[in-house]
């Protein structure tokens, strides 16, 4: 079946630090790609999502490129700030039928990530 | 625009009670889901509803869970009778399929403590 896998943490940085988590999934076909975030005392919001192989996903600095032939979905964003620390979980929604992409998600485990000024 | 809501946001209960979470997704979605997050792990899904269909349910963890979507509108989740394993975050998420590609927009999420 479908799988995710993460970077374990917790991963401390400082402020304007670089960041990297690391995602690989295991799936057939070409699966829809997406992160998550969950930032303290709240839920999930969408961070960023790829639907096919080698497009880049962006938002607020966030970026992840869908790597078809190394089943990776990396985030990184150049430089963190205090408010970018929350959990962030990578994500999979299955291929379906002519291109499409639809049904349960897929989640990896969870990056704590905490950033200190 | 509203987004998904769920309630109660916190609950605690006692191994062997019944409780009831609550989903309300965002309006014109006919995809409603079913998440947990137990203990830190990863966030696994548990079932989707099309319109009020069960369109999928293959999470379910067993018989104890019964979830709902009567009219098509919103969603209950019941848990009878409790157990210690129960403990963790429900999410729900709802989305519309559009172009072949959807988005499931999540709420805040339920956190039960089972003791």
């Amino acid at each position: 079946g479908d799988s995710v896998t993460q970077m374990e943490g917790p991963v401390t940085l400082s402020e304007e630090a670089f960041l990297t988590i690391n995602c690989t999934y295991t799936a057939t076909g070409y699966p829809s790609l997406f992160w998550y975030v969950q930032y303290p005392g709240e839920g999930l919001q969408l961070l960023l999502k790829a639907t096919k192989a080698d497009d880049k996903g962006s938002n607020k600095g966030f970026e992840a490129t869908y790597r078809k032939e190394t089943t990776s979905f990396h985030l990184e964003k150049g430089s963190v700030q205090v408010s970018d620390s929350a959990v962030y979980f990578c994500a999979l929604s299955p291929a379906g039928a002519g291109g499409t992409s639809y049904g349960k998600l897929t989640f990896g485990q969870g990056t704590i990530l905490t950033v200190h000024p | 625009e509203a987004g998904v809501t769920q309630f109660p946001s916190h609950s605690v209960i006692e191994k062997g009670q019944t409780v009831t979470l609550r989903c309300d997704p965002i309006s014109g979605h006919d995809n409603l889901y079913w998440y947990r997050r137990v203990m830190g792990k990863e966030i696994k899904f548990l079932l989707h509803f099309v319109k009020e269909s069960k369109q999928d349910e293959s999470g379910m963890p067993n018989n104890r869970f019964l979830a709902e979507r009567t009219g098509g509108t919103y969603s209950t989740l019941k848990v009878q009778p409790a157990e210690l394993e129960d403990s963790g975050v429900y999410f729900c998420a709802s989305s519309h399929q559009e172009g072949g590609e959807e988005t499931q927009y999540f709420g805040p999420g339920t956190r039960l403590l089972v003791l």
